[in-house]
């Protein structure tokens, strides 16, 4: 079965550094998602993504973030200067394939971002 | 008003007993509701989703029951199983905006199944 995968599994960075992390969506999906998860706590939307642009992003979305889908199969997130309380897993997802209805979002494995 | 609350926060059950978390919303232009299920280090996975124009879903061991009036909804889990110890988490977004359809999520509520 299709599934989203998210590369690295676990991101060590130092503080003001900008981190790129990876993801690779459902193929033929049209929507495309960020969440994050601080440990313990619930999961919270950050940004959506729907031919080629933001369609709607969350207050923790500032200017330090950024979303790209570089070419057909990738869709990537930036924090520009990372800070302490950046910490979290990060989520991507994706939904709208041509089976199933547009709302049904399908989560990758997360990238754990660790800033020190 | 965005909120969608949880509970509860953690749940102890007996092998092939019920589980049941609840989770309540306030915005009423929500319509679309999922559980996701979430195992240690791994992605929420979907587990079952019901919009609100049925009172209930069931697949397999999984029900979801809605009710629109109260804004409500919960997730019932028949004959549990210590397999099904997880993370479960509700969620809604209001698809019909067109617009991103953002997931809120609720807390999350911790199962754990005892044999």
């Amino acid at each position: 079965e299709p599934e989203v995968t998210q590369t690295p599994s676990h991101q060590v960075t130092q503080m003001g550094q900008e981190v790129i992390l990876r993801c690779v969506p459902i193929s033929n999906h049209l929507y495309f998602y960020w969440y994050r998860q601080i440990l313990g706590q619930k999961v919270e939307f950050l940004v959506s993504f729907y031919n080629n642009e933001i369609s709607e992003k969350s207050e923790i979305f500032d200017d330090q973030f950024s979303v790209e889908r570089p070419d057909g199969s990738n869709f990537t997130l930036k924090i520009r200067s990372t800070k302490l309380e950046d910490s979290a897993m990060y989520f991507c997802a994706s939904s709208a394939s041509l089976n199933r209805g547009p709302y049904e979002q399908y989560f990758g494995p997360g990238t754990r971002l660790t800033v020190t | 008003q965005q909120q969608v609350k949880q509970s509860p926060q953690s749940l102890i059950v007996q092998k092939g007993g019920i589980s049941i978390i609840n989770c309540a919303y306030e915005n009423t232009a929500f319509d679309y509701f999922p559980w996701y299920q979430q195992f240690p280090g791994k992605g929420p996975a979907l587990l079952i989703a019901i919009r609100p124009d049925v009172s209930e879903k069931k697949e397999g061991r999984f029900t979801i029951s809605f009710n629109k009036s109260a804004k409500q909804f919960s997730l019932h889990i028949m004959d549990s199983q210590p397999g099904d110890s997880a993370t479960y988490f509700c969620a809604a977004t209001d698809i019909l905006t067109g617009g991103g359809n953002k997931l809120t999520f609720g807390t999350g509520t911790q199962l754990k199944v005892e044999l």
